[in-house]
């Protein structure tokens, strides 16, 4: 079965500080992989996904992320961290239901909180 | 841009009380899902619809039903609601052949 590790709870950055969130995943075929943003009381926004090809992403609001077979990862990065990027990050695989087309499974979830 | 609105932000219920949540999409997308969102559990699937009167479970159903009577609505019915249904609850859209969702803002219920 599918599974995403996000290992990290909380994070605690400064501002203009480079930003690097960690996901882990186990999915037997190639996976497809996303990352969303949830800001208080909001719903998720898509930063940006990985279907195939370059295996680093860019996506919106300046965050890339690299995509690593061999250590079945998918790490989110920012170079310089605003404070405005506070908010819960959520790593997420998608597999193909033979009914409905794709689900997601997400992880728990990492927590970042931005400091002066 | 895809809209996916929900019928209420935030909802104050009380334990037995029969409660609908309603999600509505502009979008003309096939699948529609349920989530709640518990701290530190993360997302989990309640239910999930990829047709008009079609539903399957997701990972969490006990207690929860469904309803989509037209491609963009899909309604979240708890019979009786319980106090371990305190949750977020969001609604999620998507196209069939594409794994990408569009998530709602949420609706937070309080079952007292």
């Amino acid at each position: 079965a599918q599974s995403v590790t996000q290992p990290d709870i909380h994070i605690t950055v400064s501002e203009g500080a480079s930003l690097e969130l960690r996901c882990n995943y186990s999915y037997g075929a190639t996976p497809y992989l996303f990352w969303y943003v949830q800001s208080p009381g909001q719903g998720l926004q898509l930063l940006l996904k990985y279907f195939s090809g370059d295996t680093l992403v860019q996506g919106i609001k300046g965050f890339e992320a690299e995509f690593k077979r061999s250590q079945s990862s998918f790490n989110l990065r920012k170079p310089s961290v605003h404070w405005s990027d506070a908010a819960e990050y959520f790593c997420a695989v998608g597999s193909l239901n033979s009914n409905s087309g794709y689900a997601l499974n997400f992880g728990k979830g990492t927590s970042l909180l931005v400091t002066p | 841009d895809v809209k996916v609105t929900q019928s209420s932000r935030y909802l104050v219920k009380r334990t037995g009380e029969k409660v609908f949540l309603e999600c509505v999409q502009d979008m003309d997308h096939e699948n529609m899902f349920w989530y709640r969102q518990d701290p530190g559990l993360g997302l989990r699937l309640i239910y999930f619809s990829y047709d008009v009167k079609m539903k399957e479970k997701g990972d969490i159903p006990e207690g929860y039903s469904v309803s989509r009577e037209k491609k963009e609505r899909f309604s979240l019915i708890l019979e009786s609601a319980s106090t371990n249904q305190t949750s977020m609850y969001l609604c999620a859209t998507g196209r069939a052949s594409q794994e990408t969702q569009y998530f709602g803002p949420g609706t937070r219920l309080l079952v007292l």
